[in-house]
């Protein structure tokens, strides 16, 4: 099955700044890679997601970028803002179309 | 996501008792998911549903059961024979495997 890893797992920035967290999968042919925000005691809802075919998407604030060939993807958050502050997973897709989540990164936005 | 409820948010349980935590869908959705998400461990996957009367077990299903009798309907059941339960558990759906889910409010279990 498909091996999910996330960094960091914690991430101090200052409000206005950009954050960075990167995911790196194992199974090469995963097609499907969605990122989740995790508010505290909340659900997780999907921010952005890219599919294989694509090397970059944005929307707004928040733009995922995919390098297959290495097999990382990341997602970016510019002009960070408070309410940006949230725990983030990754995730990719395997062949048998199953998701595995990465353990999660606790961005906290300094006001 | 409005469309996924998960009840109760809250959940007690006794040694050797089992719990059943619900999981409710309205957006017509073939497939369903039972996470259990730890800290620091991101989720895992419990036990997954494609379609009625069918469903698979995931990495961690040793200690639960589920049924899935009804497309909206996908309750998990946490029995005795799960020794660590006190867990966040969380129910998914998506129109089919490959595409994005979306999660419940989640259900905190813990152990009296």
């Amino acid at each position: 099955g498909e091996n999910v890893e996330q960094h960091p797992s914690t991430l101090s920035v200052q409000e206005g700044d950009s954050a960075v967290i990167k995911c790196t999968y194992s199974d090469s042919a995963s097609n499907y890679f969605p990122w989740y925000k995790q508010e505290l005691g909340k659900r997780p809802q999907l921010i952005i997601d890219i599919r294989s075919n694509v090397g970059e998407k944005k929307d707004q604030r928040i733009a995922v970028t995919l390098n297959k060939t290495a097999k990382h993807f990341s997602l970016h958050i510019t002009e960070t803002q408070p309410e940006d502050s949230a725990v983030y997973f990754c995730a990719a897709i395997d062949t048998g179309n199953q998701f595995y989540f990465g353990t999660g990164t606790s961005l906290t936005v300094i006001p | 996501d409005g469309g996924i409820t998960q009840s109760p948010k809250y959940l007690f349980r006794k040694e050797g008792q089992n719990v059943t935590l619900s999981c409710e869908q309205n957006l017509n959705h073939d497939a369903m998911y039972w996470y259990r998400q730890d800290p620091g461990q991101g989720l895992r996957l419990i036990y997954y549903s494609q379609i009625v009367n069918d469903f698979q077990k995931g990495d961690i299903a040793e200690g639960y059961s589920v049924s899935r009798e009804k497309k909206e309907s996908f309750p998990l059941t946490v029995t005795s024979a799960q020794k660590n339960p006190t867990a966040f558990y969380l129910c998914a759906s998506s129109q089919s495997r490959n595409q994005p889910q979306h999660f419940g409010d989640g259900t905190r279990l813990s152990i009296l």
